[in-house]
């Protein structure tokens, strides 16, 4: 079975330009996670959708970020224009629906803003 | 209040020994709990999950869970190096999926 799959792996750029993430889930798995990792911390709940429904996206920035899940599979999270302190592993995940159910991880991808 | 409060170490056990490592919740309704390792420069990756009361084991990890105290543990038997990660406590509300900030663990040699 093939893993959730990010791209890029790595980015850097520079403050106020943008840059966008891509996720592609499990196949089959209608729940999709983006977080937001900062060295040192732990993942921090960015967005989740549910199909192509946002469940939550209370601690996702909106002046800033934005994503979307078209056809209810692979998602694209945006920062426009972003800022030094976004600088992190920027996480997605994937399950199917339910409360017990568990959520995998892709690898990720590495923002540095300088 | 976080809503999962985990002690950040580091934990430093030699290796053979039980590594024990702990992680409160705020939310009374959570319903499922997991353990993630992390590994430096990597993702997340699934080792425990547990959703009632009590022990359950799975080879020389065993995760404990109490609701009543909102509380729950993992315990690492006969510690290895390879067991040198970030442990991640995670807990599920209804669709919700929240992380603490981990505890990370040396095991030396």
């Amino acid at each position: 079975e093939a893993g959730v799959a990010q791209s890029p792996r790595y980015k850097i750029i520079e403050k106020r330009q943008s840059v966008a993430f891509w996720c592609n889930p499990i196949s089959g798995h209608a729940t999709l996670y983006w977080y937001q990792q900062i060295l040192g911390q732990g993942p921090k709940l960015l967005i989740q959708f549910q199909n192509n429904g946002v469940v939550d996206d209370s601690q996702l920035p909106k002046d800033r970020f934005s994503a979307e899940r078209l056809k209810g599979v692979d998602s694209t999270l945006k920062i426009q224009p972003a800022k030094l302190e976004d600088s992190a592993v920027y996480l997605c995940a994937s399950s199917v629906p339910g409360t017990g159910v568990k959520a995998f991880f892709g690898q990720g991808t590495r923002l540095t803003v300088v | 209040q976080k809503e999962v409060e985990q002690n950040s170490g580091p934990l430093s056990v030699p290796e053979g020994a039980i590594a024990s490592l702990n992680c409160t919740y705020s939310d009374r309704g959570s319903q499922s709990f997991f353990w993630y390792r992390q590994y430096s420069g990597k993702s997340p990756e699934l080792i425990m999950f547990i959703y009632s009361n009590g022990d359950k084991e799975d080879g020389r990890f065993t995760a404990q869970l109490n609701k009543a105290s909102q509380y729950v543990s993992l315990l690492i038997r006969d510690s290895q190096p390879s067991d040198s990660a970030t442990y991640l406590c995670a807990v599920k509300r209804d669709y919700k999926l929240s992380f603490g900030a981990g505890t990370t663990v040396t095991v030396r040699a």
